[in-house]
């Protein structure tokens, strides 16, 4: 199992330019998120998705688009990048939604800066 | 409410000391509280978590402490090594009328001197 992915690992982006951050995972999880790690702010969650076809908002999400169309694939998506986006996201997955006992696997990162 | 407040923000021990990182919370519906781990240019790992029926657990040299009626709970890592040197976040899970969310801490840097 390669568990959670993260592509790319860096990106700068100009300000209005948009992009989709990847995430994907191979151990047939429902839960999939999204968070942003800021100096200071601890782990924000952006959107969330309980399975395929499903998804939610969290905490922070203006800005930001997600579509999970299969079970495997929860893509981030940045329609006009603001400096307030710089930041490093985080993808993470559970085996279900259900009982938040099970453990949530987090990728290894995307590291954006907007300027 | 939702808010996990954590403290302190940074922290320095030496090896073999004892590092205690505290939080607390206001939402009495949370039903599960995990720690997690993270090393620079890593993504978060669970370390280690306790529901609110029970007041301490203990994994290795890892330790929870859970006080129900503070809304208060707390990691001790005893005998401390440099490799414990990391970052790590409290959160607090509320799964209620179909929300399935995490809300973590702001974080704590320790630093273990060898």
């Amino acid at each position: 199992n390669a568990g959670v992915t993260q592509t790319p690992k860096f990106q700068v982006l100009k300000t209005g330019q948009s992009m989709t951050l990847q995430c994907a995972q191979d151990m047939n999880h429902e839960y999939m998120s999204w968070y942003r790690q800021d100096p200071g702010m601890g782990l924000r969650l952006i959107h969330y998705s309980v399975g395929a076809g499903i998804t939610d908002q969290g905490e922070v999400p203006n800005g930001y688009n997600v579509s999970r169309s299969t079970t495997e694939d929860f893509p981030l998506r940045l329609l006009s990048a603001a400096p307030s986006q710089t930041s490093v996201y985080f993808c993470a997955s559970r085996i279900t939604p259900r009982d938040s006992s099970y453990e949530q696997y987090f990728g290894p990162g995307t590291r954006l800066t907007v300027t | 409410q939702q808010q996990v407040k954590q403290s302190p923000q940074s922290l320095i021990v030496q090896k073999g000391g004892i590092s205690i990182i505290n939080c607390a919370y206001e939402n009495t519906a949370f039903d599960y509280f995990p720690w997690y781990q993270q090393f620079p240019g890593k993504g978060p790992a669970l370390l280690i978590a306790i529901r609110p029926d029970v007041s301490e657990k203990k994994e290795g040299r890892f330790t929870i402490s859970f006080n129900k009626s503070a809304k208060q709970f707390s990691l001790h890592i005893m005998d401390s090594q440099p490799g414990d040197s990391a970052t790590y976040f409290c959160a607090a899970s509320l799964t209620t009328s179909g929300t399935y969310k995490y809300i973590f801490g702001t974080g704590t840097r320790l630093k273990v001197l060898a």
